[in-house]
C-alpha cells in the first residue's frame, strides 16, 4: 500500500533560518504528491503540488521538487519567518485509489523563533 | 467563495454512543470527502461521496458511515463509539471532473474534535 514518511518534529528555528523538511513515500504507479500546511485552529491548507518526476512545487517561497528515483518530496525555503509556525504534512494520491484519497504523513511541527 | 464548513467544533460523547457530524461543501464542488485525525497523527481517509453515493472507503469499519445530499452537502455518522474514535474529523470538498493536471485537489474545513469519554 501506499505510505509517507516525514521526518520527526519539532522543527526549532531562528527567524530568517533556512528550512528542509525531508519526506519519502512508497506508492504504486505515479502518484501525484503534495504539502499541506495546518496553523493552530484551522484546516489543512494546500501549499504545493507536484504531479510528475522532475516537476517543482513552489508556493509563498516553499519549494519541493518531485524526485522518483529516491522517492522523496522534501519541502525547502530558504528564509523562514514567524509566521510559517506550523504543521506541514506530505501527502500524495495515488492511480491505485483513482487519486480519490490522499495518504499524509504523520506531520512535522515548525516553531520559528524571533 | 464560501470554505468548507463543519458543524459542531467540539463535542464530547461517551462510549457506545451515536454521533453525526456535518459538513457544507465549497461553492462549485461536487465530492465530499472524510477524513480522521488522532492527536499527533497525520490524517486518514475515510471515504468519499460524490452524486450521493461513496465513491471509495478507507480502512474503516462498517459503524463510520456518511451521506450527500442533493446540494452536496455531507454527513459523517459514528455508531456504538469506542475511546479511539476520540479524533478532529475533517471534511474535505472537491470538483470530480476537473483535476487540475492529474491531482485532486481538495479544500478542507476546520474540522469536528471529537472525544469520547
Amino acid at each position: 500500500g501506499n505510505s509517507v514518511t516525514q521526518m520527526e518534529g519539532p522543527v526549532t528555528l531562528s527567524e530568517e533560518a533556512f528550512l528542509t523538511i525531508n519526506c519519502t513515500y512508497t506508492a504504486t504507479g505515479y502518484p501525484s504528491l503534495f504539502w499541506y500546511v495546518q496553523y493552530p485552529g484551522e484546516g489543512l491548507q494546500l501549499l504545493l503540488k507536484a504531479t510528475k518526476a522532475d516537476d517543482k512545487g513552489s508556493n509563498k517561497g516553499f519549494e519541493a521538487t518531485y524526485r522518483k528515483e529516491t522517492t522523496s518530496f522534501h519541502l525547502e525555503k530558504g528564509s523562514v519567518q514567524v509566521s510559517d509556525s506550523a504543521v506541514y504534512f506530505c501527502a500524495l494520491s495515488g492511480p491505485d485509489t483513482g487519486r480519490r484519497a490522499l495518504t499524509f504523513g504523520s506531520g512535522t511541527r515548525l516553531q520559528v523563533q524571533p | 467563495e464560501t470554505g468548507v464548513t463543519q458543524s459542531p467544533t467540539h463535542l464530547i460523547k461517551t462510549r457506545g454512543q451515536q454521533v453525526t457530524l456535518r459538513c457544507s461543501s465549497q461553492s462549485g464542488h461536487n465530492t465530499v470527502s472524510w477524513y480522521q485525525q488522532a492527536l499527533g497523527q497525520g490524517p486518514q481517509f475515510i471515504f468519499q461521496y460524490y452524486r450521493e453515493e461513496e465513491n471509495g472507503r478507507g480502512n474503516f469499519p462498517p459503524r463510520f458511515s456518511g451521506l450527500q445530499f442533493p446540494n452536496y452537502s455531507s454527513e459523517l455518522n459514528v455508531n456504538a463509539l469506542e475511546l479511539d474514535d476520540s479524533a478532529l474529523y475533517l471534511c474535505a470538498s472537491s470538483s470530480m471532473g476537473q483535476a487540475f493536471e492529474g491531482a485532486n485537489v481538495l479544500t478542507f474545513g476546520a474540522g469536528s474534535r471529537l472525544t469520547v469519554l
